[in-house]
């Protein structure tokens, strides 16, 4: 079946550093992938997304680009901010239904 | 617009006692879905609906129900509480219903405890 697996957390950077979530999925056709993220005490937001390979989502300086040779939706960003920490969920939605298959979770700890 | 409210955000249950989570969205969305979200194990799905009257079941629906009477609400249900449905619980929205490539809204959450 579709799955999702995630980098283990926390991690814990300092402000500025360069960030890589790493997040490889096992799908059967062409799923969608997403990067949700969860701020302390609050639901999930989308943060970006990408529907076809090599496609490239962005926002707010984060970056993941679908990656199908590798099966692959890494999220990076150059420069982290205290503002970005949070908890980041990778997942995809399989074509046929739509569902989301989300990923364990990575805590981000960003330090002044 | 609201988005996707829920209610109430803590809940502490004894073992066996029964309740319904409320899920509502004033979005219009067709797709509605209840997830739940356990350390390490990131965000499960338990029951889903494409539409009002119709609803089906995720990964992991034992001891939940779900009913979808109206286009707006989706009451999670637990009949007889235990402590492993001690969990954050999720519901999310998404328009147009077979659309995998949108993003789907996320209520702010239910802790719940079972003691």
């Amino acid at each position: 079946g579709n799955s999702v697996t995630q980098m283990e957390g926390p991690v814990t950077l300092s402000e500025e550093a360069f960030l890589t979530i790493n997040c490889t999925y096992t799908a059967t056709g062409y799923p969608s992938l997403f990067w949700y993220v969860q701020y302390p005490g609050e639901g999930l937001q989308l943060l970006l997304k990408a529907t076809k390979a090599d496609d490239k989502g962005s926002n707010k300086g984060f970056e993941a680009t679908y990656r199908k040779e590798t099966t692959s939706f890494h999220l990076e960003k150059g420069s982290v901010q205290v503002s970005d920490s949070a908890v980041y969920f990778c997942a995809l939605s399989d074509r046929a239904g739509g569902k989301l298959i989300f990923g364990q979770g990575t805590e981000l700890s960003v330090k002044p | 617009n609201a988005g996707v409210t829920q209610t109430p955000k803590f809940q502490v249950l004894k073992t066996g006692q029964s309740m319904t989570l409320q899920c509502a969205q004033d979005m219009n969305h067709e797709y509605m879905s209840w997830y739940r979200q356990d350390p390490g194990m990131g965000l499960r799905l338990i029951h889903y609906s494409v539409g009002a009257g119709i609803t089906d079941q995720g990964e992991v629906p034992n001891g939940y129900n779900v009913s979808r009477s109206t286009t707006e609400d989706f009451p999670l249900r637990l009949l007889s509480a235990a402590p492993s449905q001690t969990s954050v619980y999720f519901c999310a929205s998404r328009s147009p219903s077979g659309g995998s490539s949108y993003e789907q809204y996320f209520g702010p959450g239910t802790r719940l405890t079972v003691t």
